[in-house]
């Protein structure tokens, strides 16, 4: 595609339940990042793929949180047991060849709700 | 990567030059000046960058200090959507992750 793909754009989810958040990079980005910003605040960096090299997964904010990226292309971020603090817009951003080299491109985020 | 620090907030008037102003006093040689901007429900959107030389492109300029203590980036005819939170960060080369701080939200009016 164009540009990141993100899905679910919404999901709406009960407490104790797991969710599955994907995002698709633009095609040929060797770099991964997912961030997630709470109503009103700043983004907070989650988790970073580059390549083949283990991921940089310093933000996760709780063993909750887990990311893969398979075949070096598709991320899914898994939140395991969902708390109401993990209501969030979840952002992903793709980059050719991780952030220093210019430009990240960023999804339209996947919309967290955790009753 | 170095710590920057920018105003909470300003305002702009409609046409006129927006001047957003950043301090990296800690800057190390190797880091980069970005910007970014987050436009209401959208995902941030890079704007510019550079290392020591005063760059600009068809969205903004950004002029760095000869010190390369603190920058500013320079919007030449501010539009109202041009109403965002504006990011301005210090990033090593070879491949650091992207961290964002507090930014300046930029209100441009008619």
């Amino acid at each position: 595609g164009a540009g990141v793909s993100q899905s679910p754009s919404n999901k709406v989810t009960e407490k104790g339940k797991d969710v599955e958040l994907r995002c698709d990079p633009i095609s040929g980005h060797t770099a991964l990042y997912w961030y997630r910003q709470s109503l009103g605040q700043g983004l907070e960096f989650l988790i970073y793929f580059q390549g083949n090299s283990a991921p940089d997964k310093s933000g996760l904010p709780s063993d909750r949180f887990s990311a893969e990226r398979t075949g070096g292309s598709v991320s899914t971020l898994t939140i395991q047991r969902t708390q109401q603090e993990d209501s969030a817009v979840y952002l992903c951003a793709s980059s050719l060849a991780g952030g220093w080299t210019g430009e990240l491109f960023f999804g339209e985020g996947s919309r967290l709700t955790v009753l | 990567d170095a710590k920057t620090t920018q105003p909470p907030s300003m305002d702009c008037a409609e046409g006129r030059a927006a001047n957003l102003p950043c301090n990296h006093s800690t800057i190390s040689g190797n880091e980069y000046v970005y910007w970014y901007r987050q436009i209401h429900s959208q995902g941030p959107q890079y704007i510019i960058h550079g290392l020591k030389n005063n760059e600009t492109n068809e969205m903004a300029s950004l002029i760095i200090t000869e010190d390369r203590k603190s920058s500013t980036l320079i919007l030449p005819h501010a539009t109202l959507r041009d109403t965002a939170v504006y990011y301005c960060i210090a990033l090593k080369a070879a491949g650091n992750k992207l961290t964002f701080g507090g930014g300046t939200r930029v209100l441009v009016k008619p």
